[in-house]
């Protein structure tokens, strides 16, 4: 079955420091990546999605994921994080169920940002 | 401005009176859908709709029910509401892609 994990709980960085969140997938066929973020007490915003080709893209926010299929990842990077940056980071991956195209969500990373 | 909306956004009540948590979006999309977030378990599917009267049950369908009526808005049901349904609700819809768009959540206390 199709799956969806963030190795990583919880991470705290500090202002200007940079910033990799993990995300692995499991799916048998070439994913649909998506990286949401949930600000507190907000909805889930897209920052950054991968279809197909350049396995680089870029995001809102200064944010930016690499797809690497030998690994089955999508992390998020983020050369300098800011204050504003603490939130909830969830990486998704589509997948067609029947007449549902829907997406398999992980557990979701925590960040906070030390000043 | 493209968008969903809900109301409302936060909700307390008691065991077995029926609420209805409304949902709105002005993208002219067809597919809708509703979740539960919950600490640890994450995002999970409670229904969704393919279109006007077209829904189907997420993975986790169980004390709810919902309604497609107008391509705009997907209210959600409980007819009889439990404190295992307290959580933080999210609607969202999609176009014709995988991306979609969530509203600002709803935080449902059932006491």
């Amino acid at each position: 079955a199709q799956s969806v994990t963030q190795p990583d709980i919880h991470i705290t960085v500090s202002e200007g420091a940079s910033l990799e969140l993990r995300c692995n997938y499991s799916y048998g066929a070439t994913p649909y990546l998506f990286w949401y973020v949930q600000s507190p007490g907000q909805g889930l915003q897209l920052l950054l999605k991968y279809f197909s080709g350049d396995t680089l893209v870029q995001g809102i926010k200064g944010f930016e994921a690499e797809f690497k299929r030998s690994q089955s990842s999508f992390n998020l990077r983020k050369p300098s994080v800011h204050w504003s940056d603490a939130a909830e980071y969830f990486c998704a991956v589509g997948r067609e169920a029947g007449n549902n195209r829907k997406l398999i969500w992980g557990l979701g990373t925590s960040l906070a940002v030390n000043p | 401005e493209a968008q969903v909306t809900q109301n409302p956004r936060y909700l307390i009540t008691v065991t077995g009176k029926k609420l209805t948590v409304t949902c709105s979006q002005n993208m002219n999309h067809e597919y809708m859908s509703w979740y539960r977030q919950d600490p640890g378990l994450g995002l999970r599917q409670i229904y969704y709709s393919m279109n006007v009267e077209v829904t189907d049950k997420g993975d986790v369908p169980e004390g709810y029910k919902v309604s497609r009526k107008e391509k705009r808005n997907f209210p959600l049901i409980l007819e009889s509401p439990s404190p295992n349904q307290t959580s933080l609700y999210f609607c969202a819809s999609r176009g014709l892609s995988y991306e979609q768009y969530f509203g600002p959540g709803t935080r449902l206390t059932v006491t």
